[in-house]
């Protein structure tokens, strides 16, 4: 079956330094990937879109990058902040042409002032 | 940007009683929402398709007599949750697709948190 997996585990971190986060997933063939922001009883907000033939994309601080061979998506933060505290999560289009994403259950970050 | 309007924010509602969860596009016309549902620490789970004109695509598992969508213009969908339980109790979230990405970036409203008693 489907699965994306992140990191349950939340994310602490010192103010400044790099936050990375993990996706991984499997039995899936992403045409494309993305992240988003949630913060506590929000909807979610788009970061980023990578798509299958792309390696790296950057948007200000966030870098996201995409390994169709380790079916992995890493996300970084750098120069991190107390406001990028929230939750992220990453989404694929579903398999069979819907392209509905689909929605990890996100990582926890807190960045520590 | 695009905009997503959800109301009620927050909701609580006896038992047996039916609720409406409204979900507008602001600044652009959605033809396709999507209605998700998240329980606590949990992913956003769809449950259901949104097309405007046609009735609602449901996922697997999610009843549609239960969970009743209406999307009757091409900036209004509704989520009506009929004969409520305390186990309907959950956030739930409405998007619509972005315009211009040339793929399903999503734009969400803010959710709506429901309490069933």
């Amino acid at each position: 079956s489907q699965k994306i997996e992140q990191n349950s585990e939340a994310l602490n971190i010192q103010e400044g330094k790099t936050a990375t986060l993990t996706c991984n997933y499997t039995n899936y063939s992403p045409a494309y990937l993305q992240w988003y922001r949630q913060d506590p009883g929000r909807g979610p907000v788009f970061l980023l879109l990578i798509r299958e033939n792309e390696k790296e994309k950057r948007k200000e601080r966030l870098k996201v990058t995409f390994d169709t061979t380790l079916k992995q998506s890493l996300f970084h933060i750098t120069a991190s902040q107390p406001a990028d505290s929230a939750t992220y999560l990453c989404a694929l289009d579903r398999s069979g042409g819907s392209y509905i994403p689909t929605f990890g259950r996100g990582t926890s970050l807190i960045v520590h002032p | 940007g695009a905009v997503v309007s959800q109301h009620p924010s927050r909701v609580i509602c006896k038992s047996g009683t039916s609720v409406k969860i409204e979900c507008r596009s602001l600044d652009f016309q959605a033809t396709t929402m999507f209605w998700y549902r998240q329980f606590p620490k949990q992913s956003l789970m769809l449950m259901a398709t949104s097309n405007e004109g046609s009735k609602a695509t449901y996922e697997q598992g999610v009843e549609k007599d239960k969970f009743l969508i209406n999307h009757a213009s091409l900036t209004l969908s509704t989520l009506t949750v009929t004969s409520a339980h305390p186990e309907d109790s959950s956030f739930y979230i409405c998007s619509a697709r972005s315009q211009g990405t040339g793929a399903n970036v999503l734009t969400f409203g803010a959710g709506s948190r429901l309490t069933v008693l």
